[in-house]
């Protein structure tokens, strides 16, 4: 079992450049989530999905999207990166409704330069 | 702003010595959780306790949750050297399932 998959481990990008990160689990998790992690602040959630074509936002969404077209898939686009966005940054996936274990990604560390 | 906040920020202990955290929280729960992070490594589940219960044990692991005053510990039994991580408590709140909400963590220390 791969559990959640996250590419790129490490990313440089100029400011206003695009990308998009990806994450897929293996777990038939119906729930799915985006952190950013920065010093001294924890995880802050990004956005989340509860299923294949539903998403939401989270505390910090802004310049970011995100899009749930299948149930093992769950990318992050940063639309005009800014130096601001430069974090490590986690997908999870979450085993059930009534369970709220999150399983977590190795993580991508993303520098704008 | 952060639901929960663990204290103290670091801790350094030596091996076998007890490793206890807390943590605070600003509004009623469903459940809190705490994960163990390993330097450059994702977050790893260690346990969770519902807010109807009040103690919790798992391994080396116990947990307790006080509702009345938002808080709850983890303590560690026994620590080893593999027990250094960053540890953090999560909640989801009762206006937001499924919505973690991390603390900032304690860093703990254990040398051998």
């Amino acid at each position: 079992n791969a559990g959640v998959t996250q590419t790129p481990k490490f990313q440089v990008l100029k400011t206003g450049q695009s990308m998009t990160l990806q994450c897929a689990q293996d777990m038939n998790h119906e729930y799915m989530s985006w952190y950013r992690q920065d010093p001294g602040m924890g995880l802050r959630l990004i956005h989340y999905s509860v299923g294949a074509g539903i998403t939401d936002q989270g505390e910090v969404p802004n310049g970011y999207n995100v899009s749930r077209s299948t149930t093992e898939d769950f990318p992050l686009r940063l639309l005009s990166a800014a130096p601001s966005q430069t974090s490590v940054y986690f997908c999870a996936s979450n085993l059930q409704r009534s369970s709220f274990e999150a399983f977590f990604g190795q993580g991508t560390r993303l520098t704008v330069v | 702003s952060q639901q929960g906040e663990e204290d103290p920020q670091a801790l350094s202990i030596q091996e076998g010595e007890n490793a206890t955290m807390n943590c605070s929280y600003k509004t009623s729960i469903n459940n809190l959780q705490w994960y163990r992070q390993n330097s450059g490594r994702g977050l790893v589940h260690l346990i969770l306790i519902r807010s109807n219960e009040r103690e919790k044990h798992s391994g080396r692991l116990r947990v307790t949750l006080d509702t009345s005053k938002k808080s709850s510990s983890l303590l560690i039994t026994a620590s080893r050297a593999a027990d250094t991580a960053s540890y953090f408590c999560a909640t989801d709140t009762t206006d937001s399932w499924g919505k973690l909400q991390f603390g900032a963590g304690t860093q703990v220390v254990v040398t051998p």
